[in-house]
């Protein structure tokens, strides 16, 4: 199984870039969330979707959008690039909120320059 | 503003020595996970705790979750190098789905 599949691993933009991470899950999972890891810290919790057609947003949602058209798929997208933005992106998949495992990406390591 | 915050932040170790971490939230969670990070990769889960006062122990791993299920401590037997990584609790509090991880507790056992 692929579990959860982010791409890119690596991108460099330049301010007042966008861009959209894609993030791909075949578990079937309701629960999908985009999170951010700044160096030596833990995860800050950008969006989240208990399901297709619905988003909420998390701790630190200014300057990024999402969708959920579909149950698989929950890109996040990056209007215009600050160099505040530059972290490394985790999106997770979760079956059962409560007790469930989240399951991780490989990461996304964005830099804004 | 963070809603769990983990204590200490760093910890530097003998191999050997016994260690507590501790994540705290004047919030009551519906449930609580621990996970370890190693550098480069994504958090990988330990245990969740779901119970008030329930205590979890895997091998040298001994994880609690208060009473009031607004704090959860991991405590670590015998460290081993092997355990050095970044370790996270995360949880949603009742009611939400917003489901977020603390600040993190970075341990560092030296052989």
């Amino acid at each position: 199984n692929a579990g959860v599949t982010q791409t890119p691993k690596f991108r460099i933009l330049k301010i007042g870039q966008s861009m959209t991470l894609q993030c791909a899950q075949d578990m079937n999972h309701n629960y999908m969330y985009w999170y951010r890891q700044d160096p030596g810290m833990g995860l800050k919790l950008i969006y989240y979707s208990v399901g297709a057609g619905i988003t909420d947003k998390g701790e630190v949602p200014n300057g990024y959008n999402v969708s959920r058209s579909t149950t698989e798929d929950f890109p996040l997208r990056l209007e215009l690039a600050a160099p505040s933005q530059t972290s490394v992106y985790f999106c997770a998949s979760i079956r059962d909120r409560v007790t469930g495992e989240l399951f991780f990406g490989e990461g996304s390591r964005l830099t804004v320059l | 503003t963070q809603l769990l915050e983990q204590s200490p932040q760093f910890l530097s170790i003998q191999e050997g020595e016994n260690l507590t971490v501790y994540c705290n939230s004047s919030s009551v969670f519906s449930s609580l996970q621990w996970y370890r990070q190693e550098p480069g990769e994504g958090p990988v889960l330990l245990v969740t705790v779901v119970t008030g006062g329930e205590v979890k122990k895997l091998k040298r791993l001994t994880f609690q979750f208060g009473d009031a299920r607004k704090d959860s401590s991991l405590h670590i037997t015998a460290a081993q190098p092997g355990d050095t990584g970044l370790y996270l609790c995360a949880g949603a509090h009742s009611g939400t789905d917003k489901l977020i991880f603390g600040t993190g507790t970075r341990l560092q056992v030296f052989p």
